[in-house]
């Protein structure tokens, strides 16, 4: 099955404890992206990347990293979480960038707790 | 200010009747994207409008760009239960590959 897997769903941590969010696609897609999404923000584009080893920040960039090392797996990492990036945080993959007919695919989702 | 305002906020329907979501941007858009998501859950590609004045159907929704390319409406015919969630649009900013959404729409429908 064509899909986006995010994992944890769930993530309860502490501020300061570096974590790690993965995110794998099977679709060969090469644009893939990390959204937060906030109430009364929306959605917000953290970091997105066009193809392996080619990554650029997004609206919300600060406080976390990313890395392409293979097209599949765009992990989004915190080395130093604070309160203010609790959130529910999405992965999304779409077969190219965004002046063509595809959408993105979204992964289900993790709702971080920083405290 | 939003790039991408959504209207209304939030809307509770009856089951069976009709109702309309707009998206306007102060900018040309080059491309609108809709989509769907349930609560808590991650998004749902619905349709996505390039030309000035295209429309697109799937089952009961429409989608609409105006000629300017600064606005759409997606339209929903005889709402259903299955229709809630929250509605969003999205697009591609001009310059670099950043694509960013509007603040979404809530839709209750009520049985």
């Amino acid at each position: 099955e064509a899909q986006v897997t995010q994992n944890p769903r769930y993530l309860i941590t502490v501020t300061g404890k570096k974590l790690t969010v993965t995110c794998s696609q099977n679709m060969n897609h090469e644009y893939m992206s990390w959204y937060r999404q906030d109430p009364g923000l929306g959605l917000r584009q953290i970091y997105y990347s066009m193809n392996v080893e080619v990554t650029d920040k997004g609206d919300v960039p600060e406080g976390y990293k990313v890395s392409r090392k293979e097209k599949r797996n765009f992990p989004l990492i915190l080395e130093s979480p604070s309160p203010n990036q609790t959130s529910l945080y999405f992965c999304a993959s779409s077969l190219k960038g965004f002046y063509g007919q595809y959408g993105y695919t979204f992964g289900s989702g993790t709702r971080l707790t920083v405290v | 200010s939003q790039e991408l305002e959504q209207s209304p906020q939030s809307l509770i329907v009856q089951e069976g009747k009709n109702l309309t979501i707009n998206c306007t941007s102060s900018k040309t858009l080059y491309g609108l994207y809709w989509y769907k998501q349930k609560y808590g859950e991650g998004l749902i590609f619905l349709m996505m409008l390039q030309k000035g004045g295209e429309e697109k159907s799937h089952e009961k929704i429409t989608a609409k760009l105006d000629e300017k390319k600064q606005q759409s409406s997606l339209h929903i015919t005889a709402s259903q239960p299955s229709h809630a969630g929250i509605y969003l649009c999205g697009a591609g900013r001009s310059t670099g590959n950043q694509f960013y959404f509007g603040t979404g729409t809530s839709l209750t429908v009520i049985p």
